[in-house]
């Protein structure tokens, strides 16, 4: 138990279909971030929310879909993904004013 | 941000200490060393992280050379629920472009067995 609760644990959704992805940390902090791990592929940091503002897009394509309604939850919501987006996807939060971050057991996406 | 090199893969038996090197030659002044691994199909887990001084936890003890140019993880006696893959990061704390920005390479699999 890290602090940081991913749902839902598994997902398969078609091409044209609108699903979301849910984080939530119980850990007090500030700051939130998605991740993507691509298979063989390292982490790839996506987005970053300080404070519910993003803070960073690391031209992540449009259909994917963040939002920050509050410091302790974080949403990824998806929209027409293509199968190469399937991957796990982590969601991860931290202090604001320190670098340790905490990830959650990730959401595991399955386009087909 | 500055890289890290490590090796792809080493083993370790069962009890004996694993001990996970890592280059940072770049590293500047105020980046600090991060140790995390990722059990297969999980997400990373912290383990330790430090600036200049060597450090330990209750998981292991991160090892950083005078120079700062490279650091040792030690699991002081690994067990099989410690296979995993090991990422040594750089990266600086409070503030600048690269806040709370961990850049994750290949890292090390690391294979414990009996």
């Amino acid at each position: 138990e890290t602090g940081v609760t991913q749902t839902p644990r598994h997902l398969v959704m078609g091409m044209t279909n609108k699903k979301s992805l849910k984080c939530e940390q119980h850990l007090g902090h500030n700051a939130m971030y998605w991740y993507k791990q691509s298979a063989k592929k390292p982490l790839e940091l996506m987005f970053v929310y300080n404070f519910k503002e993003q803070t960073e897009n690391n031209s992540v394509p449009s259909r994917f879909s963040p939002e920050c309604p509050n410091s302790s939850h974080l949403f990824l919501h998806l929209h027409t993904l293509q199968p190469e987006d399937s991957a796990l996807y982590l969601c991860a939060s931290s202090q604001e004013e320190g670098n340790t971050i905490y990830f959650g057991e990730g959401s595991w996406l399955t386009v087909v | 941000d500055a890289k890290t090199t490590q090796p792809p893969s080493m083993d370790c038996a069962e009890g004996r200490a694993a001990n996970l090197p890592c280059n940072h030659s770049t590293i500047s002044g105020n980046e600090y060393v991060y140790w995390y691994r990722q059990i297969h199909s999980q997400g990373p887990q912290y383990i330790i992280h430090g600036l200049k001084n060597n450090e330990t936890n209750e998981m292991a003890s991160l090892i950083i050379t005078e120079d700062r140019k490279s650091s040792t993880l030690i699991l002081p006696h690994a067990t099989l629920r410690d296979t995993a893959v090991y990422y040594c990061i750089v990266s600086p704390r409070r503030g600048g472009t690269s806040y709370g920005k961990l850049t994750f390479g290949q890292g090390t699999i690391l294979t414990v067995h009996p």
